[in-house]
């Protein structure tokens, strides 16, 4: 059971908005530490999409946006592409486990 | 760039150690950068199992904290993973990972992972 709650999959059409929400808790989002994402596709590692809440590194299109507020964190995905099909992971540290906490991912199916 | 890449057995008995090394390229492990150990089961989420500093100190999952030891080896830019009395719920594709700045701080980059099976 992952200490971050994340829906197991959303599916969207072409060109459309999608957005993964990631659930935390008093001792990790709430607390005000920072949430950041991950995309994986099928066989590789992961790679970092958003980091500190909000911020894309160089390479992320900006099609990729993220937020955070109060104990949840969302990734929204505009003008949804095939290549955008993979997995979707938010991160975060809890200060309760002294550690870094994932959510369970999110598959995202484009349709 | 910084690059990682993971080594070591794919295949460890049950109840036996897992032993794995992630060397560092295009830059030095003695930094302000902490790194990182995580994990994803087949098919399964992704889990954090600790970080090391340059100095050596550590932080570990709790839930993994009795059977895990890491070490680093600043004169080959290499940092390892020890995980102790492993079963087939340890096996997993280990990912060796930069942790910039700080233990609160991304995962970035990743080394390309190293699956690992526990089975006799």
């Amino acid at each position: 059971q992952s200490v971050l709650t994340q829906a197991p999959s959303v599916s969207g059409a072409p060109g459309q908005r999608v957005t993964i929400s990631c659930a935390g808790t008093s001792s990790n989002i709430g607390a005000g530490y920072a949430v950041h994402w991950y995309q994986q596709l099928p066989g590789t590692a992961p790679r970092l999409l958003i980091y500190a809440n909000s911020n894309r590194p160089s390479g992320v299109p900006d099609r990729f946006s993220g937020s955070k507020s109060g104990t949840s964190a969302s990734l929204a995905i505009t003008g949804l592409q095939a290549e955008d099909e993979a997995d979707y992971y938010c991160q975060s540290y809890d200060g309760s486990l002294s550690g870094s906490v994932f959510g369970g991912g999110t598959k995202l199916t484009v349709l | 760039q910084v690059q990682l890449q993971e080594s070591g057995p794919g295949l460890v008995k049950p109840s036996g150690t897992l032993s794995l090394t992630c060397t560092v390229s295009g830059g030095s492990i003695i930094s302000s950068d902490w790194w990182g150990w995580i994990r994803q089961p087949p098919g399964k989420a992704l889990e954090w199992i600790g970080y090391i500093y340059f100095s050596g100190s550590t932080s570990y999952n709790p839930s993994l904290k009795s059977r895990v030891t890491m070490s680093v080896d600043t004169s080959k830019n290499q940092f390892s993973l020890n995980l102790s009395s492993v079963t087939a719920l340890d096996t997993a594709v280990y990912y060796c990972a930069r942790n910039p700045s700080g233990r609160a701080n991304w995962f970035d980059p990743w080394g390309q992972g190293t699956l690992v099976t526990v089975s006799s």
